[in-house]
């Protein structure tokens, strides 16, 4: 039972590429979180999806950023045009339901050059 | 909008000692509340998990104690070891499925 996946590991781009960022929840989990780790900060929630639904991304910075959870494959976060503040470690996490706590992945960690 | 302290933000001990990580949140109204662990460069794993009727949770070594009327959790870890070495951060989550807000963490280190 593979726990949350996310590709790549590590990713490096140079300003004003785009960025994307995959995230296969645990087998059977329909909830889908996506969190940032700015160097040396906490984590901040981004974004909540649901299969095919955006169910809270009040986290997500209005330009730039989206998220997608399609009916079939991985959810994807997505950054357009990044820049060198968009650095961090980007996590996913997915649930079964809130009852039970989250599962997270190993992270993916941007590098903007 | 819910706040999450966690204090001491590090923490160095020798091995064997047992010690309490303390974690506050300004919102008592929470769903459930979560403890993770996060190593250098990894992701997070979970701990425990304490729904909100519940007052504490054990595994192995580990013990989470919640207060919901105080906003206070704390994690004891019981005779520690160098492994335990990592960062511990305390996570809310207001209602069922909701995000969670977690602290800054603890920087914990078990010296030899």
């Amino acid at each position: 039972n593979a726990g949350v996946m996310q590709n790549p590991r590590h990713l490096v781009r140079r300003r004003g590429q785009e960025a994307r960022l995959r995230c296969s929840p645990m087998k059977g989990h329909s909830h889908v979180y996506w969190y940032r780790q700015l160097p040396e900060e906490g984590l901040k929630f981004m974004v909540y999806l649901q299969k095919e639904n955006i169910i809270d991304e009040s986290g997500m910075p209005k330009e730039r950023f989206s998220a997608e959870f399609p009916k079939e494959g991985p959810s994807i976060l997505r950054i357009q045009q990044v820049v060198r503040g968009d650095s961090a470690a980007y996590f996913c996490a997915s649930s079964l339901q809130g009852d039970y706590g989250y599962t997270f992945g190993s992270g993916t960690r941007l590098t903007v050059v | 909008k819910q706040e999450v302290t966690q204090i001491p933000a590090a923490l160095s001990v020798p091995e064997g000692e047992n010690l309490v990580l303390n974690c506050s949140f300004t919102d008592s109204a929470i769903y459930n509340l979560q403890w993770f662990r996060q190593d250098p460069g990894k992701g997070l794993t979970s701990l425990l998990l304490i729904q909100s009727s519940q007052r504490e949770q054990t595994s192995g070594r580990l013990n989470a104690s919640l207060d919901k009327s105080s906003g206070r959790s704390t994690l004891y870890i019981a005779a520690s070891q160098p492994g335990d070495s990592a960062t511990y951060l305390c996570a809310v989550m207001k209602t069922s499925g909701s995000r969670l807000t977690f602290g800054e963490g603890t920087q914990l280190t078990v010296n030899p």
